[in-house]
């Protein structure tokens, strides 16, 4: 069965950095993009940027970039997200997720989320 | 970018209700819209794809309509473990990606 399984949860101070990890199983790794998606304690969810595991390409969501990079091993079918620069309002849970498909950007399956807190 | 707004922000409805759920884009964004459930705590479960394909296991009293601006995600009768956030998502060729700003279900 499919599953992405994500590193535990962090506590960092403010200008920090964090490298999160994603290790996938149960389907082709080069198959399906990861995504790394945001929510902040009672809000919504934020799109940050995906990799692509066939070939390492990597597209980041406007806010993110120059603070964010995407990485994988495609030898252990794990992606990472090292978000540099940590602020106060970086305080969320991070999710990584698969696509349904190549041809729609619908997320079937998610990591349980890590919880990454920053603060002095 | 495109702007999704995602009405009522919270809802509550009995058990064997009909909940509608309502997600307007600033623009036309075609069937690119998904739903998904969220429980407290837990990540995000996809629901309905593609404005009202049902995604595989998901029960069929959930479903989605809707193109263009204006779409609708159902729930054709309430049970109690549907209690959760329920979010559209946007999506396209190119960034960005946007969520909806979610509705809270409970129960009445």
């Amino acid at each position: 069965q499919v599953q992405l399984v994500q590193s535990g949860a962090e506590v960092k101070k403010p200008g920090a950095s964090v490298k999160l990890s994603c290790k996938t199983s149960g389907y082709t790794f080069s198959d399906s993009h990861i995504y790394w998606l945001r929510q902040a304690p009672g809000q919504g969810l934020e799109w940050m940027g995906w990799i692509n595991p066939s070939n390492g390409g990597t597209n980041y969501a406007q806010k993110f970039r120059g603070r964010v990079t995407m990485t994988r091993d495609s030898s252990i079918s794990t992606a990472y997200m090292e978000l540099n620069r940590l602020k106060s309002d970086d305080t969320a849970v991070f999710y990584c997720a698969k696509v349904l498909g190549p041809m729609t950007t619908a997320f079937d399956f998610w990591g349980q989320g890590t919880l990454v807190t920053v603060s002095s | 970018d495109i702007q999704m707004t995602q009405s009522p922000s919270s809802l509550s409805a009995s058990v064997g209700d009909k909940v509608t759920i309502s997600c307007q884009a600033s623009q036309d964004i075609g069937n690119f819209l998904n739903w998904y459930q969220q429980k407290p705590g837990k990540a995000p479960k996809l629901l309905i794809f593609d404005a009202s394909n049902l995604e595989t296991g998901v029960p069929s009293r959930f479903s989605g309509s809707g193109s263009g601006t204006d779409f609708t995600f159902t729930i054709s009768s309430l049970q109690p473990e549907d209690i959760a956030t329920y979010f559209c998502q946007y999506y396209d060729d190119l960034p960005p990606i946007a969520f909806g700003q979610g509705t809270r279900l409970d129960i009445k």
